[in-house]
């Protein structure tokens, strides 16, 4: 159980375009979903916390107009890189939680390079 | 502010028994996570502390020290899949607002 699925597991784009990430949590309903993001050689940093139904929680310097998430349901939120630049190219892993435990499942990730 | 600090790199033999440290200040703590990461890969759970103490789960084991901030995973009888990337991760946040901070992260080379 507590399976997490993301799509797509890599992207490759073009700088000025957007790309839209997807994740779901498989067997479980997840309040809380998270993005994090982790460069090269480097640990996870927290991006945003989404809770269905309401805007997303972002941390501090995460540009919220240039990274948009989405949580419509209890086992989907999408994260959309818009504008994307090389410097947005990074693992970007997301995690769900079910209900009120103090845990977290994460997916596989998503490589995205932008040339 | 959220600061989790722990060793960048760490090599030790195969068969040999590593500790990774984690020292953390952070503003509200509910538990402390380990994970293991290889390259390209997401995390996976290694173990949950909420109390002061030792947490055994065969080769591997964590503590915790909530008054010193203070948290090491011990890994014995190393083999050479233990080569990865240790992460610890705090849960801070209000029980409907859990978030997880994560440390710095450890490269960890076990050599044969």
């Amino acid at each position: 159980g507590a399976v997490v699925s993301q799509h797509p597991s890599w992207v490759i784009c073009k700088s000025g375009t957007s790309v839209k990430i997807e994740c779901r949590s498989l067997d479980f309903q997840a309040t809380t979903m998270f993005w994090y993001r982790q460069f090269p050689k480097q640990s996870l940093m927290l991006m945003a916390t989404s809770n269905e139904g309401s805007k997303a929680t972002y941390e501090q310097g995460v540009e919220k107009d240039k990274f948009l998430i989405n949580h419509a349901s209890l086992t989907l939120s999408t994260l959309t890189v818009t504008s994307a630049h090389p410097e947005d190219s990074s693992f970007y892993i997301c995690s769900a939680r079910p209900g009120l435990a103090d845990t977290q499942y994460f997916g596989p990730g998503t490589r995205l390079t932008v040339l | 502010g959220q600061n989790i600090d722990q060793p960048t790199e760490m090599t030790a033999t195969e068969g040999a028994i590593v500790q990774i440290n984690c020292t953390y200040q952070t503003s509200g703590f509910n538990g402390l996570f380990w994970y293991q990461q290889h390259a390209g890969e997401a995390p996976t759970f290694l173990s949950y502390n909420v109390l002061d103490g030792l947490e055994e789960k065969g080769r591997f084991s964590s503590f915790l020290s909530r008054s010193k901030g203070y948290s090491y995973l011990l890994l014995k009888e190393l083999q050479m899949k233990d080569s990865a990337s240790y992460l610890c991760a705090v849960s801070v946040g209000g029980s409907g607002t859990y978030k997880y901070i994560f440390g710095t992260g450890t490269r960890l080379k076990v050599l044969a």
